[in-house]
């Protein structure tokens, strides 16, 4: 067990509809990280939040956002569905926050796997 | 050409056999994160290494900073270290991974 908890761990949705995957960071924690696996991608960094505050940008896509709240936990919010946008999204969490978590030590969580239909 | 080229692509072999992943990357790092992810979805940090050597049980995982080289070995490979295995590389405060490595070891 990572510490880092991700729900729901499934998620099947529609074409155009909206989602939000939730993931609570290891306690003490302030970065979090996340991260998108298609099949034909491979593991893609998306974005990353250090107490509060956006740090990194990856290839996040307009139609996602996230944001970390006071408690430290993050939501990765997923809107205009596409088909594409089927993966499993991993959020990850690290003591270090500095440098996009390029050379802290991660803990990952579970996973979220949405499918769009 | 990928930042982060890992091979081989797909790895089967017996059980108890010495097992070696390989990754190249092409930019100057400061860290290189070896992590595992299982048939069932979820991802383990297994290294995050700078210089030299590393070994956590039957895991050993070595760098070479000048070469740009890693390399992850598994001793006495058991079934149960089937996995994909991915190395990641820092590049412009994000971490880029490599496509991974499907191990299969059979008993």
């Amino acid at each position: 067990d990572s510490g880092v908890t991700q729900t729901p761990k499934h998620l099947i949705t529609a074409t155009g509809q909206r989602v939000t995957l939730r993931c609570s960071p290891r306690s003490g924690d302030l970065s979090v990280y996340w991260y998108q696996q298609s099949l034909d991608q491979g593991l893609q960094f998306l974005i990353q939040y250090y107490n509060g505050e956006e740090r990194a940008k990856g290839n996040i896509l307009e139609r996602f956002s996230a944001q970390q709240f006071p408690d430290l936990h993050s939501e990765l919010n997923l809107s205009s569905l596409e088909l594409g946008d089927s993966a499993l999204y991993f959020c990850a969490s690290s003591p270090a926050g500095t440098s996009g978590g390029a050379t802290g030590e991660l803990f990952f969580g579970e996973g979220s796997r949405l499918t769009v239909l | 050409k990928n930042e982060v080229e890992q091979s081989p692509q797909n790895l089967t072999a017996q059980e108890g056999e010495f097992i070696t992943i390989n990754c190249s990357y092409s930019v100057g790092i400061s860290a290189l994160h070896w992590l595992q992810q299982h048939p069932g979805g979820g991802i383990v940090s297994l290294f995050m290494l700078s210089s030299g050597k590393k070994k956590h049980g039957r895991l050993i995982a070595t760098i070479n900073i000048q070469e740009k080289h890693s390399s992850l070995h598994i001793t006495a490979s058991h079934p149960r270290d089937s996995a994909v295995y991915i190395c990641a590389v820092p590049r412009a405060q994000k971490l880029v991974f490599g496509q991974g490595t499907r191990l299969t070891i059979n008993p």
